[in-house]
């Protein structure tokens, strides 16, 4: 059972550029949420999804977009790369809709923005 | 003003010591998560808890609802205890997460 599979664990970007953290479970869960975690500060929620279909922003949302055409898959889109995203990224999920039971996190993805 | 607040921030005991980590919370939390980091960068939930008490091993936790207040206590700690040990509260399909408390335990 692999759980929450975060990919890739490190990447470094250039100043504008794009990519895709990929993030997906296969413990059928509904509830998957992205969060970054940067020193000196709690993991704080970018965008989360309570099914698939169902995307919402969470508290910092500017700079990232995600889609969930899947109830496995929940990936989280850089459109133009900045320094200030800069951080540790953690994919998350759980059984039902809404964070009420355990959350099952992925490994991280360390981002580096130049 | 942050919905969820940790104390300690950073936390140093001996082996054997009896720890507690403490939580607080505002109005809209349902319910409260602990976590714990690795120092390798993994996290793994360790309660989910919206009343009274859970025990898994040396860990429990505690949350006393009219006060909004939660606490993790290590019981027997050990160096392998050494950790960041973050709460999260839920609130509607939110999670809101401390700062997290750094705990060393030396040998």
């Amino acid at each position: 059972n692999a759980g929450v599979t975060q990919t890739p664990k490190f990447q470094v970007l250039k100043t504008g550029q794009s990519m895709t953290l990929q993030c997906a479970q296969d413990m059928n869960h509904e509830y998957m949420s992205w969060y970054r975690q940067d020193p000196g500060m709690g993991l704080r929620l970018i965008h989360y999804s309570v099914g698939a279909g169902i995307t919402d922003q969470g508290e910092v949302p500017n700079g990232y977009n995600v889609s969930r055409s899947t109830t496995e898959d929940f990936p989280l889109r850089l459109l133009s790369a900045a320094p200030s995203q800069t951080s540790v990224y953690f994919c998350a999920s759980s059984y039902t809709g809404a964070p009420l039971n355990i959350q099952y996190f992925g490994a991280g993805t360390r981002l580096s923005v130049l | 003003k942050n919905e969820v607040e940790q104390s300690p921030q950073n936390l140093t005991a001996q082996e054997g010591e009896f720890i507690t980590i403490n939580c607080s919370y505002s109005v809209g939390i349902s319910a409260l998560h602990w976590l714990q980091q690795h120092p390798g960068g993994g996290i793994v939930s360790l309660f989910m808890l919206s009343s009274g008490k859970k025990k898994h091993g040396r860990l429990i936790a505690t949350i006393n609802i009219q006060e909004k207040h939660s606490s993790l206590h290590i019981t027997a700690s050990h160096p392998r205890d050494s950790a960041v040990y973050i709460c999260a509260g839920t609130s509607g399909s939110r999670l809101t997460f401390g700062e997290g408390t750094q705990l060393t335990v030396n040998p």
